[in-house]
């Protein structure tokens, strides 16, 4: 069974950096990207990049370029997503996701996603 | 890169059909094969209802179907139920991009 399990929530200060995981299993981590996926309160799904574990290539939405930093450790076949300089729009649930065709936005599986609240 | 445009509610009686549509560019639904279609109740994580524009994952009813004209795809949700009530995005293959939908709130009346 393909399980995509995330860290816990945070709560960040304004202009801090936050950094949150993703470790699978149940399918060779190298054969699917992984993608991050963010969603506002009250706001729709937003896609904010994606990374190649095979080679660590990433891409990223032009929203986040510069702030997002996406990896992957293919040791522990976990995923990570940095996002820095927070600010209160930045309080949302993050997702990563992916899949066998997930290059292309498919994505079959999902983490059950993590609340990061930015607050002073 | 702006989101794919989606109408912001639709709604239906149960056993009825539904249209949602999601509207992007030459150079993101209308240049490839490559939108999908997403189930999100709050709360939990999104789940797959269509790939590649017309592909049904298994698992997920046949009263879900995609299809594509121009730079606009549609979901079509026939014979509804009581458990379709959700958020409903796209999401298109772009070059250097994936570009959701703002989304769709589905109500069944």
């Amino acid at each position: 069974e393909v399980q995509l399990v995330q860290s816990g929530a945070e709560v960040k200060n304004p202009g801090t950096t936050v950094k949150i995981s993703c470790r699978v299993s149940g399918y060779n981590f190298t054969d699917y990207y992984m993608h991050w996926v963010q969603q506002a309160p009250g706001k729709g799904l937003e896609w904010m990049g994606l990374v190649d574990p095979e080679d660590g290539e990433t891409i990223y939405a032009e929203k986040f370029q510069g702030r997002v930093t996406i990896t992957a450790i293919t040791s522990t076949d976990t995923s990570y997503m940095e996002l820095s300089s927070l600010r209160s729009e930045d309080t949302a649930v993050y997702y990563c996701a992916t899949g066998s065709g997930s290059y292309y936005g498919h994505f079959d599986y999902w983490g059950q996603g993590t609340l990061v609240t930015v607050s002073s | 890169q702006s989101a794919l445009t989606q109408p912001p509610s639709a709604s239906g009686s149960p056993g009825q059909s539904v249209t949602i549509s999601c509207t992007g560019t030459s150079s993101d639904v209308g240049g490839y094969n490559f939108v999908s279609w997403y189930q999100h109740h709050p709360g939990k994580a999104p789940k797959l209802m269509i790939y590649e524009v017309n592909k049904r994952p298994s698992g997920v009813p046949d009263r879900f179907s995609g299809s594509k004209s121009g730079n606009t795809a549609s979901l079509t949700v026939s014979g509804l139920q009581a458990e379709d009530e959700a958020d409903y995005y796209c999401i298109s293959y772009a070059v250097s991009n994936r570009i959701f939908g703002g989304g769709t709130k589905l109500t069944v009346l």
